[in-house]
């Protein structure tokens, strides 16, 4: 049993390129969310899903995109990088959206704009 | 909006008691749930409290009070491999339920 899997583990990229991360899972949840982490401000939410099609912004969704065709997957994409994008990308799922549910996060993308 | 607040850093020595508290300002509240973190790694979750009062599991207690929008997580007989890093997270309404964590307190374990 994988869990949350998230790829790539590592990233550079050069301002204004643009890409996507991603994330998958196999518990069959229905609540997956993307979070950023820099230091000092803790996990801030950019998007999240409650089940496939649907989506909603979080409290940083600027200059990102998300879409959920399948209950598995729930990619990330960066439209056209900036520097303040630089993070640690943390995709959490979890059975139900319920805050009793236990969030399973995937090990983080680190990602750095040049 | 929603706001969390929780002390930045903690220091204490092994087999100690500790207390990181919260205090929460959300619409549509639901519960208080901790997250630990150690560096480098990713967040797991180590408690979650919809109603008032006290819950245990082993060394760790969380505590909340709704009516003081007040919770905190109690770490007890402190070992070194607890020093990480706890977040609260709380559930608020806007659209979809969505889950908001504070900055989190840095815990440091010292001999």
């Amino acid at each position: 049993n994988a869990g949350v899997t998230q790829t790539p583990k590592f990233q550079v990229l050069k301002t204004g390129q643009s890409m996507t991360l991603q994330c998958a899972q196999d518990m069959n949840h229905e609540y997956m969310s993307w979070y950023r982490q820099d230091p000092g401000m803790g996990l801030r939410l950019i998007h999240y899903s409650v089940g496939a099609g649907i989506t909603d912004q979080g409290e940083v969704p600027n200059g990102y995109n998300v879409s959920r065709s399948t209950t598995e997957d729930f990619p990330l994409r960066l439209l056209s990088a900036a520097p303040s994008q630089t993070s640690v990308y943390f995709c959490a799922s979890s059975y139900m959206q319920g805050s009793n549910q236990p969030q399973h996060f995937g090990d983080g993308t680190r990602l750095s704009i040049l | 909006g929603q706001s969390l607040e929780q002390p930045s850093e903690v220091t204490a020595v092994e087999g100690a008691i500790v207390q990181i508290n919260c205090t929460y300002q959300t619409s549509g509240f639901y519960g208080l749930s901790w997250y630990q973190q150690h560096d480098g790694g990713a967040p797991t979750f180590l408690s979650y409290n919809g109603l008032d009062g006290l819950e245990e599991t082993g060394r760790f207690s969380s505590f909340l009070s709704r009516s003081d929008s007040y919770g905190y997580l109690l770490l007890q007989e402190l070992q070194m491999k607890d020093s990480a890093s706890y977040f609260c997270a709380v559930l608020t309404t806007g659209g979809y339920n969505k889950l908001i964590f504070g900055a989190g307190t840095r815990l440091a374990v010292h001999p």
